[in-house]
């Protein structure tokens, strides 16, 4: 697509539920970033694809996170039981292969509360 | 590991006038990139200029601009004939150019522009 694509653009889910943010990247990108923005701080990284395989999930927080990038495009964020300290902005940007030299194209996020 | 200090929380300035934010990082790489991105209320994270390290001449965007004292860890962005549309959050961002390395961000400047 022209941009990175990331739904829902709001999610509001009780205490405890699984949820499963998507991200969209721009056609032929081949590294996916995803990154957690809380509310009045930057973002933080959390995993990092190159093509389909996680090369940098450092990022993290503990074990209720996953994310997942099957066929290299469409990349999905999982969260299992999810806590009130998880709500925040979830982005999602992408760049070419070797895009050092590149910013990177973000999305609009998920904004994601837990009540 | 490399950290980004952003020590305006919130700034403002007169439209047309000029506003400059600062923006300090540690690290002990020689080589290294750092940007400017602005976050709209859209959320969408939207580059406004980068800087590579072994560049000695600051870069220029049209009306906006940075002063990089390599020396000092100093990246801060000046913006000329300030515009209502500037009005967002602005982060200070760096990263390493080996491979597709994940972007460290600072805390941000809330950035108002007056009428």
């Amino acid at each position: 697509g022209a941009g990175v694509s990331q739904t829902p653009s709001n999610k509001v889910t009780e205490k405890g539920k699984y949820v499963e943010l998507r991200c969209d990247p721009i056609s032929g990108h081949t590294a996916l970033y995803w990154y957690r923005q809380s509310l009045g701080q930057g973002p933080e990284f959390l995993i990092y694809f190159q093509g389909t395989g996680a090369a940098d999930d450092s990022g993290l927080p503990n074990d209720r996170f996953f994310a997942v990038r099957p066929e290299g495009s469409v990349s999905t964020l999982k969260i299992q039981r999810t806590e009130r300290g998880d709500s925040a902005v979830y982005l999602c940007a992408s760049s070419p292969a070797g895009g050092s030299n590149y910013g990177y194209t973000f999305g609009s996020g998920t904004r994601l509360t837990v009540v | 590991a490399q950290t980004v200090t952003q020590s305006q929380p919130e700034m403002s300035v007169q439209e047309a006038e000029t506003v400059t934010l600062s923006c300090t990082y540690d690290t002990s790489e020689s080589d290294y990139y750092l940007f400017w991105y602005k976050q709209p209320p859209s959320r969408q994270m939207i580059l406004v200029i980068r800087q590579e390290a072994y560049k000695q001449q600051n870069a220029t965007e049209n009306r906006f601009s940075v002063n990089f004292q390599k020396a000092a860890k100093s990246f801060s962005l000046k913006i000329s004939d300030s515009q209502l549309g500037d009005a967002a959050m602005y982060f200070c961002a760096y990263r390493v150019p080996s491979g597709n390395t994940p972007l460290v961000f600072g805390k941000g400047t809330r950035l108002s522009v007056i009428a």
